[in-house]
């Protein structure tokens, strides 16, 4: 079945450590998005990218970097510089354009030990 | 973007229609109105979408008023499995160099409790 998977569901991080969420995707999407989701609130975008080799920032982008080296895949990486990063993370791919919907994977929950 | 406005909570009873309302009132003339839900733990499921004719698929119905400041989303016969959080959403469209994205914003939902 076609889907989008993201690995590991669980993450703990330790204090100045990096680390760093993966996400695939067998869909063919060419665009591909990572939000944040704290309890009891909405999404927010950190980054996305609409096709290989390019990526933007979103609204929360700081303590975070990516990489858009194949079609299929969309990897997050947590920094040391980023203070808060204990959340749910969830990763989203759509064939692009203005109008088709984004389908998520069932995200990443990170912690700090 | 354009702020959706959702109540906190509904009940509905199972085998009934559960009607879901939301306020958009800023909306632009080319902004889409997106419905997704989210249960406990998992990734937000995509249900419907559409920009001023009403719309319906398998899972629900969308129903946009005719101004397009508010919507409604339409669980004909609700389920147990349909108890989950239920967001409204207006796509935000980015652009950039090498094309254009949209950026889906959030709120807080209404979260559904289906009943027995």
């Amino acid at each position: 079945d076609g889907g989008i998977t993201q690995s590991p569901k669980y993450l703990f991080r330790k204090e100045g450590q990096n680390v760093t969420l993966s996400c695939e995707q067998n869909l063919n999407h060419d665009a591909m998005y990572w939000y944040r989701q704290d309890p009891g609130q909405g999404l927010r975008l950190i980054y996305y990218s609409q096709i290989v080799n390019d990526f933007q920032k979103g609204d929360i982008a700081e303590g975070y970097s990516v990489s858009r080296e194949k079609k299929e895949s969309f990897p997050l990486t947590v920094t040391s510089a980023q203070k808060n990063p204990t959340a749910f993370y969830l990763c989203a791919s759509s064939i692009g354009g203005l109008v088709q919907p984004q389908h998520f994977g069932d995200g990443t929950r990170l912690s700090i030990l | 973007d354009a702020k959706t406005t959702q109540p906190p909570s509904m009940d509905c009873a199972e085998g009934r229609a559960a009607n879901l309302p939301c306020n958009h009132s800023t909306i632009s003339g080319n902004e889409y109105v997106y419905w997704y839900r989210q249960i406990h733990s998992q990734g937000p499921q995509y249900i419907i979408h559409g920009l001023k004719n009403n719309e319906t698929n398998e899972m629900a119905s969308l129903i946009i008023t005719e101004d397009r400041k508010s919507s409604t989303l339409i669980l004909p016969h609700a389920t147990l499995r349909d108890t989950a959080v239920y967001y409204c959403i207006v796509r935000f469209n980015l652009q950039h160099n090498t094309g254009t994205a949209s950026k889906l914003t959030f709120g807080t939902g209404t979260r559904l409790q289906v009943t027995l």
